[in-house]
């Protein structure tokens, strides 16, 4: 099966920077996602690394390591709207299939 | 606005009842995805339809079923309600495979009672 594990809740203070972790353990791996959850609302998509290395996109950056089952979500410059859930989910091929399991989700609390 | 709708919005009932949730996804996507979310849960993967055919299963309980229609629409379909399926249920499309963005509906909150 599929284990994904991030931490389940973070604070951080408004203006600073922050990394939000995610490890997993997947055969078949093809990439890995990082979508942003407000409270009661639709996910939406941050990113997606297919490659080892850094990616950066405006205040967000997600970083990749396949070898050690290992990624990370960096958020710089914090806002108060960034307080929001922050799930990390694998794309795997499975079965003859492409597949994807998300994380249970970290939530992030950004505090004045 | 990611351009996937669901509907409805909300929908209250009892337990034992049947209920139906739509989804339409993007236009030009093939793949529909369900989820649900519990609160203070995660995004539990219930099952994907890619172009009219089932393409995978994820934890979905025999009381659920789901199809996809010749324009792409998408149904999910519980039935015996319990209380334990109140939740956030999410549709979500992508052009083709999982290895794609995932864009996600607004969601319908179910209340059994």
């Amino acid at each position: 099966g599929q284990n994904i594990d991030q931490p389940t809740e973070m604070t951080a203070t408004e203006g600073a920077i922050v990394q939000i972790n995610c490890t997993y353990q997947t055969s078949g791996f093809n990439g890995l996602f990082w979508y942003q959850q407000h409270a009661g609302e639709a996910p939406t998509f941050l990113s997606y690394n297919v490659l080892d290395g850094l990616e950066e996109k405006g205040r967000f950056s997600s970083f990749l390591s396949r070898s050690k089952g290992y990624s990370y979500l960096l958020l710089k410059e914090l806002q108060m709207k960034d307080s929001a859930s922050y799930l990390c989910a694998v794309s795997y091929y499975s079965g003859g299939y492409q597949k994807v399991t998300f994380g249970t989700g970290t939530k992030l609390q950004v505090i004045p | 606005d990611s351009g996937v709708t669901q509907t409805p919005k909300h929908l209250i009932t009892a337990t034992g009842q049947r209920v139906t949730l739509r989804c339409s996804p993007r236009s030009g996507d093939l793949s529909v995805y369900w989820y649900q979310q519990s609160l203070d849960q995660g995004l539990q993967f219930l099952i994907q339809y890619y172009n009219g055919e089932e393409r995978a299963k994820g934890n979905i309980l025999e009381r659920f079923s789901a199809q996809q229609f010749p324009d792409l629409h998408s149904e999910l379909n519980l039935s015996s309600l319990e209380l334990g399926d109140s939740a956030l249920y999410f549709c979500a499309s992508s052009v083709a495979g999982t290895q794609e963005t995932q864009y996600f509906g607004p969601g319908t909150r179910l209340l059994v009672l």
